[in-house]
């Protein structure tokens, strides 16, 4: 059995302060593990993905996440936020059987 | 450039009359599923296709039907609509071998917006 838990459903930063957004996982097997975000009624696009091999992953538009295994965590964090990095965020984990499980999500928002 | 197509991004029908969505790709990935997404909520996976086989998640209402005619389509059929299914409907595509079916990485299409009056 897998499950996803995101810690806050709402995230809200000011435009060039860093972004935290967690996320903590369980799974019987060695998971990877996804972020996803998603603009307003857009489809998800990948943001990074942990498959075992390096646990700190860098994405696309400067974020990047530690794969933690004592702490079950993969956080997203990014150094600067940008106005348009405001979007919904999933954490996803996969297992060898082949499913994903998202998380409920979070909403990033940036204040200018 | 686009790889993952959804038609129609918006879909407007009445209660009980049919509708389908459609999804192409031109990845040529091996498997495509459908997900159901309702405001501020995550994608719940409603089936998918590995290959040919169809895989329905338990869950799933019967009202609820796919078909995959070919490598790059597939479609979502609602059969009878209610105000409930009303959503955003996601296909997404992923190359998965049972060996690295753990680095299950997803391709979203757009999405189709279903609204149902």
């Amino acid at each position: 059995a897998q499950s996803v838990t995101q810690l806050d459903s709402h995230v809200s930063v000011s435009e060039g302060t860093p972004v935290l957004l967690r996320c903590n996982y369980s799974s019987s097997y060695s998971p990877s593990l996804f972020w996803y975000v998603q603009h307003p009624n857009k489809g998800l696009q990948l943001l990074l993905k942990y498959t075992s091999a390096a646990t700190l992953v860098k994405g696309i538009n400067g974020f990047e996440a530690e794969f933690k295994k004592s702490e079950t965590s993969f956080h997203l964090t990014k150094p600067s936020a940008h106005m348009s990095d405001a979007a919904e965020y999933f954490c996803v984990v996969s297992s060898n059987a082949g499913k994903s499980t998202f998380g409920d999500g979070t909403t990033l928002t940036v204040k200018p | 450039d686009a790889m993952v197509i959804q038609n129609p991004r918006y879909q407007v029908t009445q209660f009980g009359k049919p509708v389908t969505l459609s999804c192409s790709q031109t990845l040529n990935h091996n498997v495509m599923y459908w997900y159901q997404q309702k405001s501020s909520q995550a994608p719940k996976l409603l089936f998918h296709y590995y290959d040919k086989d169809f895989n329905n998640e338990a869950d799933t209402p019967d009202n609820f039907q796919s078909r995959r005619p070919n490598t790059s389509f597939c479609f979502l059929d609602i059969r009878s609509p209610g105000l409930g299914d009303a959503a955003m409907y996601l296909c997404a595509t992923s190359q998965t071998t049972w060996v690295s079916a753990g680095a299950n990485v997803l391709t979203f299409g757009a999405g189709s917006r279903l609204t149902v009056l």
